[in-house]
């Protein structure tokens, strides 16, 4: 079983859409967690931090299960700007330099 | 400006001929990683460093070694390169405790 698994899609929606996207992770001694966004060819960049009270950041919405192991990701009101790889991202825990492990990833394309 | 440099961007090689791609932070970052990304495989760490003269193996070691010798650069070297090891490279850094990295721009590593 893969440390961090996502739906790798691909997800097309139409302009305005909402969207959400899950993730799994096995390793419950997880601490942090994160959503990375990376366009075609181009390096990851962070999205935001999921929080487990979930948090809001605009147009996009994180919520983290600890007891299920899952996270999400919301966005609403797609654009096509949103078109990207969006990479669910978790840190291990015990140490502060906790090493990230990356899910493939999952595809969205907005389209007019 | 606050960034990670990696150099070259683009490579073509022969197997067997050692080559470097450089890697250096202007922020100070302890902790520096490597990863390679491949198409159904995500992103996967090679070797990470902590702190100067500190590094340890991730999850693809194998044909690739790394030094730390000052803080700001991590080179990252394949003494024997071979066709497999054809992929896309990113060098990434972050502080102790830091909610996520900064990553380099790639290197496109074509072994043939």
């Amino acid at each position: 079983r893969k440390e961090v698994e996502q739906d790798p899609g691909p997800f097309n929606v139409p302009e305005g859409a909402t969207v959400a996207f899950n993730c799994t992770y096995s390793n419950s001694a997880s601490q942090s967690f994160f959503w990375y966004r990376q366009d075609c060819r181009k390096e990851p960049k962070l999205l935001m931090s999921v929080y487990s009270s979930g948090n809001e950041d605009g147009r996009f919405t994180a919520q983290l299960n600890r007891a299920s192991q899952y996270i999400s990701l919301l966005i609403r009101d797609s654009k096509l700007s949103d078109s990207a790889t969006y990479l669910c991202v978790v840190k291990a825990g015990g140490t502060s330099y906790g090493k990230l492990t990356f899910g493939q990833g999952t595809i969205l394309t907005v389209h007019p | 400006e606050a960034q990670v440099t990696q150099n070259p961007r683009y490579l073509i090689t022969v197997t067997g001929k050692k080559l470097t791609v450089t890697c250096s932070q202007n922020m100070n970052h302890e902790y520096m990683s490597w990863y390679r990304q491949d198409p159904g495989l995500g992103l996967r760490q090679i070797y990470y460093s902590m702190n100067v003269e500190v590094t340890d193996k991730g999850d693809v070691p194998e044909g690739y070694k790394v030094s730390r010798k000052e803080k700001r650069n991590f080179p990252l070297i394949l003494e024997s390169p071979s066709p497999n090891q054809t992929s896309l490279y990113f060098c990434a850094s972050s502080h102790p405790g830091g909610t996520g990295y900064t990553f380099g721009s790639g290197t496109r590593l074509t072994v043939v």
